[in-house]
Parts: structure tokens; C-alpha cells; sequence
């Protein structure tokens, strides 16, 4: 089975940083992989696929790149609205997840 | 695009328990359909997915042979059936959409969520 690892577990970050998540795949996997926000006793919200695809909706601060192994989700300029939870996906198995707190 | 979730609740170990997930707003014969659940204080954990038309369907190793997952095109509707369920299966389960037709392994991605609900197994 594929594994995904996540870093960091937690990242402190003020309104305006520029933040980056990374996942790393124990296998190559293409392309496939997806980025959710988690907020608190909320349901997951779909920002990122095919690595690289912005959902729709989605404010363009998001974005996602990497292929192979190494992903990454980068916030451009953090808002007080992306305080929350991330986690990559990569067919049925998630990442750790990151909480992403106000520093 | 709408999944509301309804069942779930206490539930004694070694009891069964049916989650349901009745959705609206898109094509659903078309979509496949996962579970996912989340642990109190945990991470995601994918738990169950059914292709569009039924012929496929996928469990994590956990849940192998104690869950089903099923669907039924004409009501909208896709379901969890949960037997000889364990403390370790206390978690709020969500059903979520599939982009495509789902079971498709690396390809499948979860565009939207229901509310979730909590299932709590507990003597």
C-alpha cells in the first residue's frame, strides 16, 4: 500500500505569510493527488486535485505542485479565513494532515 | 450538489448499525460514492467506496467482512451497512461524491461531503 507522509504536523503563521504544505508518496503515483481544508466539526473541502488543479470556487492563493513522489500546497498570502486543517489524498489513503494555527 | 446523512448514534459493541446518504442536485447514477470517517481528535480515514453502477466496491482491510457499502440509483441513495462493530469504529462517518466513477484507485477524489455524522460504539 501506498503511504502518505505529511510535514510539518503543525506550521504557526501570521495573516499574510506565505505557507507551504509538502506530501511525499512512498511510491510514485503520477499525478493523483488531491488537497482538502478541514475546519473544525466541518466536513473536508476539495481545493486542489490532480496535484495541480484548482476546484472550482477555490481562491487562486491556492495552489498545488509537484508529480512522482513530492507534492506541495502553497497559501501565497495567508487570510484569517485558512486558519484550519490540511491533508493530501492520494487514492485511499490521506495524509497525517497539517493544522495550520495563527502564530 | 447536496448529501444530507442521516443514522448513525450509540451503539453497543457487536451490534449493527446502517448509516445513509441521500443525495441531489447531480446525475448520481453516474457518480461513484465513498465513506470516509474521522476519529475523535484523529485524521481522515477512507473507509468504502462503490462504483457508479454498483460492480465495484472497495473496503479499507479494517472493516473487510463486518462492513457493506451499497447504493441504490433509483432513491439517490448510497448506504453503510456497519455489523460486529468495535470501540474502534467510534468516528464521524461522512459519505462524499466522487469526481468520477469512482473505484478507479489512484484517480478518485472527493468533490463534496455530507454534514457527517457520529456513530459511537460503547458498552
Amino acid at each position: 500500500d501506498i503511504q502518505m507522509t505529511q510535514s510539518p504536523f503543525t506550521l504557526s503563521a501570521s495573516v499574510g505569510d506565505r505557507v507551504t504544505i509538502t506530501c511525499r508518496a512512498s511510491q510514485t503515483i503520477n499525478s493523483w493527488l488531491a488537497w482538502y481544508q478541514q475546519k473544525p466539526g466541518k466536513a473536508p473541502k476539495l481545493l486542489i486535485y490532480d496535484a495541480s488543479t484548482l476546484e472550482s470556487g477555490v481562491p487562486p492563493r491556492f495552489s498545488g505542485s509537484g508529480s512522482g513522489t513530492e507534492f506541495t500546497l502553497t497559501i501565497s498570502s495567508l487570510q484569517p479565513d485558512d486558519f484550519a486543517t490540511y491533508y493530501c489524498q492520494q487514492a485511499y489513503t490521506f495524509g497525517q494532515g497539517t493544522k495550520v494555527e495563527i502564530k | 450538489v447536496q448529501l444530507v446523512q442521516s443514522g448513525g448514534g450509540v451503539v453497543q459493541p457487536g451490534r449493527s448499525l446502517r448509516l445513509s446518504c441521500a443525495a441531489s442536485g447531480f446525475t448520481f447514477r453516474t457518480s461513484g460514492m465513498h465513506w470516509v470517517r474521522q476519529a475523535p481528535g484523529k485524521g481522515l480515514e477512507w473507509v468504502a467506496v462503490i462504483s457508479h453502477d454498483a460492480k465495484s466496491q472497495y473496503y479499507v482491510d479494517s472493516v473487510k467482512g463486518r462492513f457493506t457499502i451499497s447504493r441504490d440509483n433509483s432513491r439517490n441513495s448510497v448506504y453503510l451497512q456497519m455489523n460486529g462493530l468495535t470501540i474502534d469504529d467510534t468516528a464521524v462517518y461522512y459519505c462524499a461524491r466522487d469526481k468520477g466513477v469512482g473505484a478507479s484507485g489512484g484517480e478518485d477524489t472527493f468533490d463534496y461531503w455530507g454534514q457527517g455524522t457520529l456513530v459511537t460504539v460503547s458498552s
